[in-house]
């Protein structure tokens, strides 16, 4: 089957720049992907890391360790309209290609 | 980026009645589909995959005579829950994929059963 492990919650406040980290067991892995989910809204993709190694999106970076079977969000600059829950996910195959969830990480950016 | 849309947004039930949600791929054909379930501040778990034209894949502990999908085109794909109970109330979120391997996701179904 497959596990992911993420914090619960994280705080910070504008301005400043923040780390998420994920942490995944799976077999058959294919990628990394990192989406946002305000309240009572859908998850929005951010981005995908299939190879080791930074991938870089304006504010928002994700790295990927596959080795380490780690990843991370990085925000930068952050704002208050990046206050949400971020999800880790892990694009697998397993009997079928699949994309599985973390549990979230609820991020509160304070001023 | 590519839209999905679902339909209804959300909907109100009686316990015991069936519901009905679409999922559609805009402005691709999507070979496969996603249904997933999200409880408050939970996060979103996998119900099914659904290819067209076969049979969706079940996940461990969904009853796939409750949750009755069906994917009859590229570009649709349906959720049935049948015999809603008040625990089925949730948010559904259904997700498509393209050729590419790009996945979208839908804004989701709030379903209520009373």
């Amino acid at each position: 089957g497959q596990s992911l492990e993420q914090p619960s919650e994280v705080t910070a406040v504008e301005g400043a720049i923040v780390q998420i980290n994920c942490t995944y067991q799976t077999s058959g892995f294919y990628g990394l992907s990192w989406y946002q989910q305000h309240d009572g809204g859908a998850p929005t993709f951010l981005s995908y890391n299939a190879l080791d190694g930074l991938e870089e999106t304006g504010r928002f970076s994700s790295f990927l360790s596959r080795s380490d079977s780690y990843g991370y969000l990085l925000l930068q600059e952050l704002q208050m309209k990046d206050s949400a829950s971020y999800f880790c996910a892990v694009r697998a195959r397993t009997g079928g290609f699949k994309t599985i969830f973390g549990a979230g990480t609820r991020l509160f950016v304070k001023a | 980026g590519a839209v999905v849309s679902q339909h209804p947004s959300w909907v109100i039930c009686k316990s015991g009645t069936s519901v009905k949600i679409e999922c559609r791929s805009l402005d691709f054909q999507a070979t496969t589909m996603f249904w997933y379930r999200q409880f408050p501040k939970q996060s979103l778990m996998l119900m099914a995959t659904s290819n067209e034209g076969s049979k969706a894949t079940y996940e461990q502990g969904v009853e796939k005579d409750k949750f009755l999908i069906n994917h009859a085109s590229l570009t649709l794909s349906t959720l049935t829950v049948t015999s809603a109970h008040p625990e089925d109330s949730s948010f559904y979120i259904c997700s498509a994929r393209r050729p590419s391997d790009e996945q979208f996701f839908g804004p989701g179904t709030r379903l209520t059963v009373l």
